[in-house]
């Protein structure tokens, strides 16, 4: 069975320090990987994903992940964080063409920003 | 406007009592899911729906109980035999034909809080 792990609960870096999230998931067959964000009290919003091809995804606000095969990590980055990077980032492994099974979340990770 | 319509975004519900969270999209989409979020939890799939008139469980269907009567709705009702029900609520759609990615996107949110 597919499965995400976000190794940390909580992140925080100073407003213009650079940022990366980490992720590993855990799936037999080429993973479709997602990194989603979502403001408290909100749904979640998709910043990026990978299916195939380069393994560098660009996104939007700034921020791009990593697919890197043998190491079975997708990171998230960001050059730059601003303030309203302040969030919880979900990453998640999703149903491919032949799986009808539903997307994976990981726990997520908290990202305060400090001035 | 297209999207995700998820009401009530608040409810309180008193214990013994059945509760309907209404889940409306107009992408013509035709896979639809319920996720219960925790704190520190992440997203658990609660139910999912292919299509019209079929749905399955997924890993927290106990308590719950949901319809697929029209492609646009999804309603999921949160049962008294739900034993802890207060979390927030999502509800997401995913384009079943989209070969590239099979993204999944997200309502708002609705709070459930059992007084």
């Amino acid at each position: 069975a597919q499965s995400v792990t976000q190794p940390d609960i909580h992140i925080t870096v100073s407003e213009g320090a650079s940022l990366e999230l980490r992720c590993n998931y855990s799936y037999g067959a080429t993973p479709y990987l997602f990194w989603y964000v979502q403001s408290p009290g909100q749904g979640l919003q998709l910043l990026l994903k990978y299916f195939s091809g380069d393994t560098l995804v660009q996104g939007i606000k700034g921020f791009e992940a990593e697919f890197k095969r043998s190491q079975s990590s997708f990171n998230l980055r960001k050059p730059s964080v601003h303030w309203s990077d302040a969030a919880e980032y979900f990453c998640a492994v999703g149903p491919n063409l032949y799986n009808n099974n539903d997307m994976r979340f990981g726990a997520g990770t908290r990202l305060t920003v400090k001035p | 406007d297209g999207g995700i319509t998820q009401s009530p975004k608040y409810l309180f519900r008193k214990e013994g009592q059945n509760v309907t969270l209404s889940c409306e999209q107009n992408l013509n989409h035709d896979a639809m899911y319920w996720y219960r979020q925790d704190p520190g939890q992440g997203l658990r799939l609660i139910y999912y729906s292919q299509i019209v008139n079929d749905f399955q469980k997924g890993d927290i269907a106990e308590g719950y109980s949901v319809s697929r009567e029209k492609k646009e709705s999804f309603p999921l009702t949160v049962t008294s035999a739900q034993k802890n029900p207060t979390a927030f609520y999502l509800c997401a759609t995913r384009n079943t034909g989209d070969p590239y990615g099979n993204t999944i996107y997200f309502g708002e949110g609705s709070w459930l809080t059992v007084v």
